[in-house]
């Protein structure tokens, strides 16, 4: 069974960083490219970023571009979301979401964690 | 980025039939899926590349389109299927729409 289980959330003041992390288990991690996803409180959702199979490719949202940085520990089967220089407008709930082999669909997803920016 | 308007709010009696629009800003060919939200849960795959259904995804389900115009169809509706629903398309950096919620009268 896929599963994808999110950490790290909390509290954070603006300006101050946060990492998440996503430990995956009942799949190969390392054959498939992983996303994080995140909904700000009673609003949609919105891609973050994206970091391919290997991790030798990364792809983000204009709004987080040098400030969050996807990672991989392909050994430890685990996806990272590093945030710095947190905004209120960071405050949402992230998930961590598995991309498909083919066709850019998210065919899994963690039950998220929230991430309040806040002083 | 390509913009994705979903239809607004939905509110059907149980066995009805009940279809979602989604409108792309620019072609997406056939690169567009949809995924349930229910309330305080995450979302789930429904449909992929327009019109494939997942896995374990009830064949009540149903979808359809190519380039800019795309549907999905409940029918008939349960009242489980109370949720959000959402359009994403992979066509370039992945975009969603708003958001359709359905009620169930």
């Amino acid at each position: 069974e896929v599963q994808l289980v999110e950490s790290g959330g909390g509290l954070v003041q603006p300006g101050r960083s946060m990492k998440l992390s996503c430990a995956a288990s009942g799949f190969t991690f390392n054959n498939y490219d992983m996303a994080w996803v995140c909904q700000a409180p009673k609003k949609g959702l919105e891609w973050v970023a994206t970091i391919s199979y290997d991790g030798s490719s990364t792809y983000y949202r204009d709004s987080v571009k040098g400030r969050f940085t996807i990672s991989r520990d392909n050994a430890k089967s685990t996806l990272y979301l590093q945030m710095d220089s947190l905004r209120s407008e960071d405050t949402a709930t992230y998930y961590c979401a598995r991309h498909s082999g083919y066709g850019g669909y998210l065919d899994y997803w963690g039950q998220g964690v929230m991430v309040t920016v806040s002083s | 980025d390509t913009v994705l308007t979903q239809s607004p709010a939905l509110a059907v009696s149980p066995g009805e039939r009940v279809t979602i629009s989604c409108r792309a800003s620019e072609s997406v060919s056939t690169l567009m899926h949809w995924y349930q939200q229910k309330p305080g849960q995450q979302p789930t795959l429904l449909i992929y590349l327009a019109s494939n259904l997942e896995s374990g995804v009830p064949a009540r389900f149903s979808g359809s389109g190519s380039g800019t115009d795309f549907t999905l169809t409940i029918d008939p509706v349960e009242a489980d299927d109370t949720a959000t629903y959402y359009c994403q398309q992979s066509w370039n950096d992945p975009t969603f729409g708003a958001g359709t919620k359905l009620e169930l009268k």
